[in-house]
């Protein structure tokens, strides 16, 4: 299986200021038939289900703030918060489907500083 | 809107069974194909299993291979979890997920849409 690994494990940044997470996948999820990479990060906030907020690394799913954005290829990858906000406090997690199997990294967690 | 309602988690001993049910609705359920994923108390996500839509196919994590069995219906728009010889490590919020819709013509290898779950305790 494909081993996900987040970096840092938890990250406190001052309202405003730049978020980043760094997500490494064993192997690369870039499916070569349409160039897009298999990667998700879902956001999830205490007491809540996982939200979807990019897949194929950088595209964001509908309704997403525009200060999330996505990037990375192959098996290195990036989510960026470009201004944190009060409610983008949660846990955030990477997840790739290249293959059949899914499989998510361990999750960081995000706090205002 | 979409909905994804779990029910059927509970109290059970080690060793023993359950059966998990999702009811959909908001969406045409049999277009879809559909996941359970878990997250242990204060741990991370975990994929369990996942069933296609059109045929059926199943797939399943390794650490419940063998014990646990992905079923749907798509007349009444439901997916089970059926979970069988349940070990303590099986303790966990199973989340009835739906995997996202293509998107020009290509599976987008996401889940959008998530119930609120249902706790499974597995202790005696």
């Amino acid at each position: 299986d494909i081993v996900m690994t987040q970096s840092p494990d938890s990250l406190a940044v001052t309202l405003g200021e730049r978020a980043t997470i760094n997500c490494k996948s064993s192997q690369s999820v870039l499916y070569s038939s349409n160039n897009k990479n298999y990667l998700t990060w879902y956001q999830q906030k205490p007491g809540q289900p996982p939200k979807l907020i990019i897949y194929w690394a950088s595209t964001r799913e509908s309704g997403v703030p525009d200060r999330f954005s996505g990037s990375g290829s192959g098996t290195d990858f990036t989510l960026t918060i470009s201004s944190l906000q009060a409610e983008d406090v949660a846990v955030y997690y990477c997840q790739q489907y290249y293959t059949n199997i899914p499989t998510f990294g361990q999750g960081t967690k995000l706090e205002i500083k | 809107e979409v909905q994804l309602v779990e029910s059927g988690g509970g109290l059970i001993q080690p060793g023993g069974s359950l059966r998990l049910s999702c009811a959909a609705s908001g969406f045409t359920f049999s277009t879809y194909e559909m996941n359970w994923v878990r997250q242990a108390p204060g741990k991370g996500l975990e994929w369990v299993s996942y069933i296609r839509n059109s045929d059926s196919t199943t797939y399943y994590a390794d650490s419940v291979k063998g014990r646990f069995t992905i079923s749907r219906d798509n007349a009444k728009s439901s997916l089970y979890l059926q979970m069988n010889s349940l070990r303590a490590e099986d303790t966990a919020v199973y989340y009835c997920v739906r995997a996202a819709g293509l998107s020009s013509g290509w599976s987008r290898g996401s889940f959008d849409s998530w119930g609120q779950g249902t706790l499974v305790t597995v202790s005696s």
